[in-house]
């Protein structure tokens, strides 16, 4: 158990609608890091955030967004959603430098989206 | 970042000791090594990190050459559980940018 909570594990929706996955950090860490993984491909870094603020911008397609929230939650948005959304998406926290390390990432198990 | 090289797959018997290569002939005097592994659609998960000198912890070692250009992975006594994708990623250690950005890592295979 990493310490890093994702909800929901599992998410079926219609071509055309609307998500947003959720992740709690591991106490005490700033930062929080989105990634996407389809089927077969590798983990593609979406966007950052580290306390409250984005701090680095990956392969982030306009219509999804993402906020974190003042206890330090995030929330990723999916928007007008198509097939080639369907994947896996991760959450990973980590700790300000000099706390554990040179900033490892702990990620969660990640929320699966299924678009139909 | 600096870029790693890595071999596509690997295979090792089970109760023998993995050694996963990378090349990364770029990195800079300020960036670490760190190793991390993925197993089936599981979150990736950190094994090891290393800057200049050899590491060692309850997972694995961290083998990294003088010029700092490659590092080896050692896994001493794998298991089936050790079946996995592991990724080699160097980046420096910057406060609030830390995003690490994975390449396609190695597939080790544990055969029994």
């Amino acid at each position: 158990d990493s310490g890093v909570t994702q909800t929901p594990k599992h998410l079926i929706t219609a071509t055309g609608q609307r998500v947003t996955l959720r992740c709690s950090p591991r106490s005490g860490d700033l930062s929080v890091y989105w990634y996407q993984q389809s089927l077969d491909q590798g983990l593609q870094f979406l966007i950052q955030y580290y306390n409250g603020e984005e701090r680095a911008k990956g392969n982030i397609l306009e219509r999804f967004s993402a906020q974190q929230f003042p206890d330090l939650h995030s929330e990723l948005n999916l928007s007008s959603l198509e097939l080639g959304d369907s994947a896996l998406y991760f959450c990973a926290s980590s700790p300000p430098l000099g706390v554990a390390g040179p900033g490892e990432l702990f990620f969660g198990e990640g929320s699966r989206l299924t678009v139909l | 970042d600096a870029k790693t090289t890595q071999p596509t797959s690997m295979d090792c018997a089970e109760g023998r000791a993995a050694n996963l290569p990378c090349n990364h002939s770029t990195i800079s005097g300020n960036e670490y090594v760190y190793w991390y592994r993925q197993i089936h659609s599981q979150g990736p998960q950190y094994i090891i990190h290393g800057l200049k000198n050899n590491e060692t912890n309850e997972m694995a070692s961290l083998i990294i050459t003088e010029d700092r250009k490659s590092s080896t992975l050692i896994l001493p006594h794998a298991t089936l559980r050790d079946t996995a994708v592991y990724y080699c990623i160097v980046r420096a250690a910057i406060q609030g940018a830390q995003k690490l950005v994975f390449g396609q890592g190695t597939r080790l295979t544990i055969n029994p």
